[in-house]
């Protein structure tokens, strides 16, 4: 059964820095594309950033670009993003998901995610 | 970079009802469109890819068609644990943008 489980989120103040984690399990990592989406409270889902299987490709939203960075370590099935220059609308539920390996990706699992509170 | 409007972003419906779902894209995005259901305090399931591939254990209600920029999510006869949040995303390029969510509540 393929689990992830987010952590890492809580409260900072605005322009901090906090990095999140996503640990895998129940399938082989390092062969998958994954992926970060965010939802802030009470709105809908916006899609963050992606990283390939190797971890040489990434792409981001343009709302994050230049301050956060998606990372991976395939050794320990764990996702990564440092989260820097925060802003007040960085505050959301930030979702991990593993992207399927056919029909263009799409999202198959999701962690249960974890709440980031930028606020001063 | 392309955008995703659903409509209605709210329904109201009865148990029983078929319902529909619109996701319509700014430019045409061939066949690569997915639709996923998020429950309030949980994470989203994916339902559709490509358009109108069931994912493995979705029920058979469920439905979905269209290419280019119109798309629909139907559901056949609505059950109680349908009603959620119901949001499109696209699939063919980043960033994969996700439409704004349709509300289906309990008339």
């Amino acid at each position: 059964e393929v689990q992830l489980l987010e952590s890492g989120g809580g409260l900072v103040q605005p322009g901090g820095s906090l990095r999140l984690s996503c640990a895998a399990s129940g399938f082989s990592f390092s062969n998958y594309v994954m992926t970060w989406v965010r939802q802030p409270p009470g709105k809908g889902l916006e899609w963050v950033a992606v990283i390939s299987a190797s971890g040489g490709t990434t792409y981001y939203a343009d709302s994050v670009k230049g301050r956060f960075t998606i990372s991976r370590d395939n050794s320990n099935s764990l996702l990564y993003v440092q989260m820097n220059s925060l802003r007040v609308e960085d505050t959301a539920v930030y979702f991990c998901a593993k992207c399927g390996d056919y029909g263009g990706k799409p999202l198959d699992s999701w962690g249960q995610g974890t709440l980031v509170t930028v606020s001063s | 970079d392309i955008q995703l409007t659903q409509s209605p972003s709210f329904l109201s419906a009865s148990v029983g009802d078929r319902v529909t779902i619109t996701c319509r894209a700014s430019q045409g995005i061939s066949s690569s469109l997915a639709w996923y259901q998020q429950k309030p305090g949980k994470a989203p399931k994916l339902l559709i890819y490509t358009a109108s591939t069931l994912q493995s254990g979705v029920p058979s209600r469920f439905s979905g068609s269209g290419s280019g920029t119109e798309f629909t999510l139907t559901i056949s006869s609505l059950q109680p644990e349908d009603f959620a949040t119901y949001y499109c995303q696209k699939l063919d390029s980043y960033p994969r943008t996700f439409g704004q969510g349709t509300k289906v509540e309990i008339k």
